[in-house]
């Protein structure tokens, strides 16, 4: 079992649609969640990061997080064109070193 | 300032070249990190370091050399490449574990990167 899985890809959504972004992990000791969109070429950018169960909220970006089932997500509302890339689910736990583990990231295509 | 450098954005060598990659940050972060990324692959850790020190390398070939000259900058030195090296070289930085709120450790920030081609 890979550490970080994410929903396979590509996502493809219509414009002004919500796009659902899955991402499990393995590890229980795993504490905080980050993800990250790449656009082709360029960078990962952080965009969402939450550490206890729950929602958060910024904007039209949401992060789902329940430790109890392993799982973290993100929803996209009102999708945009824009919103095309690759996202990055990333899960890190706190010990005396500073690394998190990627998963292998979701393409999402939102149609005009 | 929130933002991390790279330079060079573009860098093609021959296997026999020595070259050097550059990153910077001012965002006060004690712990920055080297990834190598392979299209349509996420970031691959090489290296991590933590107040200037090297914590973590995850046994990459010796023909890459990282260097922390101080808490700002982080150098990755490459000599003797092979084209299956070629990919884009990621900076990343973040506040070091122990330091401000506890899980931000690992909110990472990400330079620009450096399109690296060994011919």
């Amino acid at each position: 079992q890979k550490e970080v899985e994410q929903n396979s890809g590509p996502l493809s959504v219509p414009e002004g649609a919500i796009a659902s972004l899955n991402c499990t992990y393995s590890d229980r000791g795993s504490q905080s969640f980050f993800w990250y969109r790449q656009y082709s070429g360029k960078s990962p950018e952080l965009i969402m990061f939450i550490y206890s169960n729950g929602d958060k909220e910024d904007g039209r970006f949401t992060a789902q997080l329940n430790k109890a089932s392993q799982y973290v997500s993100l929803l996209i509302r009102d999708s945009q064109p824009s919103d095309s890339a690759t996202y990055l689910c990333a899960v890190g736990r706190e010990t005396s070193y500073d690394k998190v583990i990627f998963g292998p990231g979701t393409s999402l295509s939102v149609i005009p | 300032d929130t933002e991390v450098t790279q330079t060079p954005k573009h860098l093609v060598m021959g296997m026999t070249n020595k070259k050097s990659l550059k990153c910077e940050q001012h965002m006060g972060h004690r712990a920055m990190y080297w990834y190598k990324q392979k299209a349509k692959k996420p970031p691959e850790l090489m290296f991590v370091y933590s107040y200037e020190k090297l914590s973590i390398n995850e046994s990459v070939p010796s023909r890459f050399s990282p260097e922390c000259p101080n808490s700002s900058l982080l150098n990755l030195h490459l000599h003797a490449l092979q084209p299956e090296d070629s990919a884009l070289y990621l900076c990343a930085s973040s506040q070091a574990y122990g330091t401000g709120t506890s899980g931000r450790a690992n909110e990472q920030f990400f330079g620009p990167g450096t399109r690296l081609t060994v011919l």
